[in-house]
C-alpha cells in the first residue's frame, strides 16, 4: 500500500504562477523528501525535510511538514515551462532499513 | 545522473524467458535499490542493498533476485519474465543513512510479450 499520497493527480497553470502540490502519509516518519521526473527520465532529488522541522526553502521551492496532520506540501513560486515534470513525494519511515516509500505523484504542466 | 548507468536501456523479451538488468554507480555509495514503476503506481521497491552481498526484499520482490558482489554493481534478475514484468526499472543509490537521499539511473524500459 502506498505512504505517500500527492494530489491533486495532476496540475494545469501558466507561466508566473504558484504550483502547490500537497502529500499525505500514514505512519510516523524520519523525514519526507519530495522528487522530479522529468519524462522518460530518472528522479532527481529536490529537498527534504526532517520531521522536526516545518518549513524549508530552497531556491523556487518551500517545503512545509505537518507531523500532526501527517502531510505535506510543495510550493514552486514563479513557475516556468521547464518546471513541467511530475513531483513524487517519498517518505523515510525510520523502520532501521534504509529506504523509501514513494507515492503516486502529481504530473504538473505550465504552458508559456 | 549522478554516475549511475543502467543496462540495457531498453529490452523486449518473451515470455518464459530470464533478463537480467545491471545497475552500475561510480559513487562508491553502500546502499543500492531497485524500483519499477508502473502508471497508477509510483514507485514500488523490488529489492535493495545495504553492502557487498548484503540484500533484502522490498514491497514487490515476487519473481525477482538480486545479486551485489561488487559495490559499483547491483543486478536484478527475472528468473522467468512474466507479462506483469513488463515496466520501467529504475535504479538508485544513497550514501548517508540519516538522510538517505537517493539518486537515481536513467532507467530501463523493459517489455515482456
Amino acid at each position: 500500500s502506498q505512504q505517500g499520497e500527492e494530489d491533486p493527480q495532476a496540475l494545469s497553470i501558466q507561466e508566473g504562477e504558484n504550483a502547490t502540490m500537497n502529500c499525505s502519509y500514514k505512519t510516523s516518519i524520519n523525514n519526507l523528501q519530495w522528487y522530479r521526473q522529468n519524462s522518460g527520465r530518472g528522479l532527481v532529488h529536490l529537498i527534504l525535510i526532517r520531521s522536526n522541522e516545518r518549513e524549508k526553502h530552497s531556491g523556487r521551492l518551500r517545503v512545509t511538514l505537518d507531523t500532526s496532520k501527517k502531510s505535506s506540501s510543495l510550493l514552486i513560486t514563479a513557475s516556468r515551462a521547464a518546471d513541467t515534470a511530475s513531483y513524487f513525494c517519498a517518505t523515510d519511515m525510520n523502520t532501521g532499513f534504509q529506504k523509501l516509500v514513494f507515492g503516486t505523484g502529481t504530473r504538473l504542466l505550465v504552458s508559456p | 545522473d549522478a554516475g549511475i548507468t543502467q543496462s540495457p536501456r531498453h529490452k523486449v523479451t518473451e515470455t518464459g524467458t530470464p533478463v537480467t538488468l545491471r545497475c552500475h554507480q561510480t559513487e562508491n555509495h553502500r546502499y543500492m535499490y531497485w524500483y519499477r514503476q508502473d502508471p497508477g503506481h509510483g514507485l514500488r521497491l523490488i529489492h535493495y542493498s545495504y553492502g557487498v552481498k548484503d540484500t533484502d526484499k522490498g514491497e514487490v520482490s515476487d519473481g525477482y533476485s538480486v545479486s551485489r558482489s561488487k559495490t559499483e554493481d547491483f543486478l536484478l534478475t527475472l528468473e522467468s519474465a512474466t507479462s506483469s514484468q513488463t515496466s520501467v526499472y529504475f535504479c538508485a543509490i544513497s550514501a548517508i543513512r540519516e538522510r538517505n537521499e537517493q539518486y537515481f539511473g536513467p532507467g530501463t524500459r523493459l517489455t515482456v510479450t
